[in-house]
């Protein structure tokens, strides 16, 4: 089975600009979640869905958004990038929403935000 | 909101020698897991280990065991015969029945392998 995958795998960016990501679960998985990871606050939990439908969102501003069409796949948006945007963006997928499931993470996208 | 501290930025080991990565986490639940993870260079997160809170063994994985003192809410990471592959960052995790699905992960302990 091919695992999770995530695109662009690298990418940069003007502050002010938007951006979007993809990432494509484990075939047959319903749940992705994604998390942002930079050097000065760790990995965060920016939000989860499943079947389509945000579950839990984590502490960040609005201008982080996401969602998850019918084939599970996800994409999150961040729109008027700032410089602080700067970080490796994980999605992790997993069969189910509870915490029974072993969630499996993607390689990351690197934003570089200029 | 759960807390998990790795009170150890960096550790290193000789090549063969045995190493402990330390971790505490805080929560009233009951129902949890916890979790070793390693991100090598590459910054992909590979599971190395996980504990489900009920059960009192503690987990092992060939050369990797976990130390779970659940009263002491410690986890606590053991990599027998150090090889120069397990140089990576490793992240302590914790995942609960009741906080969502999302992982809390402590801030990481760089591991280097001597040769």
């Amino acid at each position: 089975k091919a695992g999770v995958t995530q695109t662009p795998r690298y990418l940069i960016k003007t502050r002010g600009q938007q951006v979007t990501l993809s990432c494509s679960p484990i075939s047959g998985h319903r749940s992705v979640s994604w998390y942002q990871q930079t050097p000065g606050q760790g990995l965060q939990f920016l939000f989860e869905y499943f079947s389509e439908t945000q579950r839990n969102k984590g502490n960040f501003p609005g201008r982080f958004s996401g969602r998850q069409f019918s084939n599970s796949r996800s994409e999150m948006n961040v729109s008027t990038l700032e410089l602080g945007d700067s970080a490796l963006y994980l999605c992790a997928s997993s069969l189910g929403a509870t915490v029974a499931y072993e969630q499996y993470f993607g390689p990351g996208t690197r934003l570089t935000v200029t | 909101a759960q807390t998990v501290t790795q009170s150890q930025p960096e550790m290193s080991v000789q090549e063969a020698e045995t190493v402990t990565l330390s971790c505490t986490y805080d929560t009233s639940e009951s129902d949890y897991y916890l979790f070793w993870y390693k991100q090598p260079p590459s910054r992909q997160m590979i599971l190395v280990i996980r504990q489900e809170a009920y059960k009192q063994q503690n987990a092992t994985e060939n050369r990797f065991s976990v130390n779970f003192q659940k009263a002491a809410k410690s986890f606590s990471l053991k990599i027998s015969d150090s090889q120069l592959g397990d140089a990576a960052m490793y992240f302590c995790a914790y995942r609960g029945s009741n906080t969502g699905n999302q992982f809390y992960f402590g801030t990481g302990t760089s591991l280097t392998v001597i040769p």
